[in-house]
């Protein structure tokens, strides 16, 4: 399969510990992205890589969040004191340096924080 | 504040049916609105990206049309079948990211 994975697909952890998720993008996509999910919403923008370089960040991504792409393929999440609120399905996406607009979905993250 | 909306939130109909939705986006400074299928446990899968005003694009009984100028696109199923039960999604691209709107939960019953 060459589409973009994540791992894992599903988290349940204790309010407070701390999560890391990984996304591989599709080989040779040089832009990864993460959204969230929250029940009842669309998904929303939390921040993208061109490369290794983090261009944006969302204001949803409070400072426990931090996103890395060290080597400019795959990605980490990590969420640090995970709260309740931060239950979502977390997605990443990657796209193709000619046509940046186009975005493929991994299968996301669902993360339930008890 | 940029928001794309989606109607119906959703929507149940026969097998055979056609049923049509409706996402409307902000028509200043358009770039591309795309359309994605989002089967449960599966990733978001993208149906169109539609670019220029009085698109249309189709994908076997799946069509989509754009209007830019007014601020909508529709998304056309012809003959409904139980396996198009998804989430149907659109976003707007807005620079280098998508803002989504909520969905449209269609389910198909047999």
């Amino acid at each position: 399969d060459t589409g973009v994975s994540q791992d894992p697909r599903h988290k349940i952890t204790k309010r407070g510990q701390n999560v890391t998720f990984r996304c591989d993008p599709i080989s040779e996509h040089n832009r990864l992205y993460w959204y969230r999910q929250t029940l009842g919403q669309g998904p929303e923008f939390l921040t993208y890589f061109q490369n290794e370089a983090q261009l944006e960040k969302s204001r949803l991504l409070s400072d426990r969040f931090s996103a890395e792409r060290p080597k400019g393929s795959f990605s980490t999440l990590e969420i640090q004191r995970t709260e309740q609120g931060d239950s979502a399905m977390y997605l990443c996406a990657s796209s193709p340096p000619a046509a940046s607009y186009e975005q493929y979905f991994g299968p996301g993250t669902r993360l339930t924080v008890t | 504040i940029l928001n794309v909306e989606q109607s119906p939130q959703s929507l149940h109909v026969q097998e055979g049916d056609s049923t049509n939705f409706t996402c409307s986006f902000p028509s200043s400074n358009f770039y591309a609105l795309h359309w994605y299928r989002w089967e449960t446990a599966k990733s978001p899968e993208a149906l169109f990206v539609m670019t220029l005003n009085g698109d249309e694009k189709k994908k076997g009984r799946i069509s989509a049309t754009l209007n830019t100028k007014e601020g909508y696109s529709y998304l056309y199923i012809k003959g409904s079948q139980p396996e198009d039960s998804a989430t149907y999604l659109c976003a707007f691209s807005r620079f280098d990211k998508l803002i989504f709107g909520t969905g449209t939960r269609l389910q198909v019953f047999p």
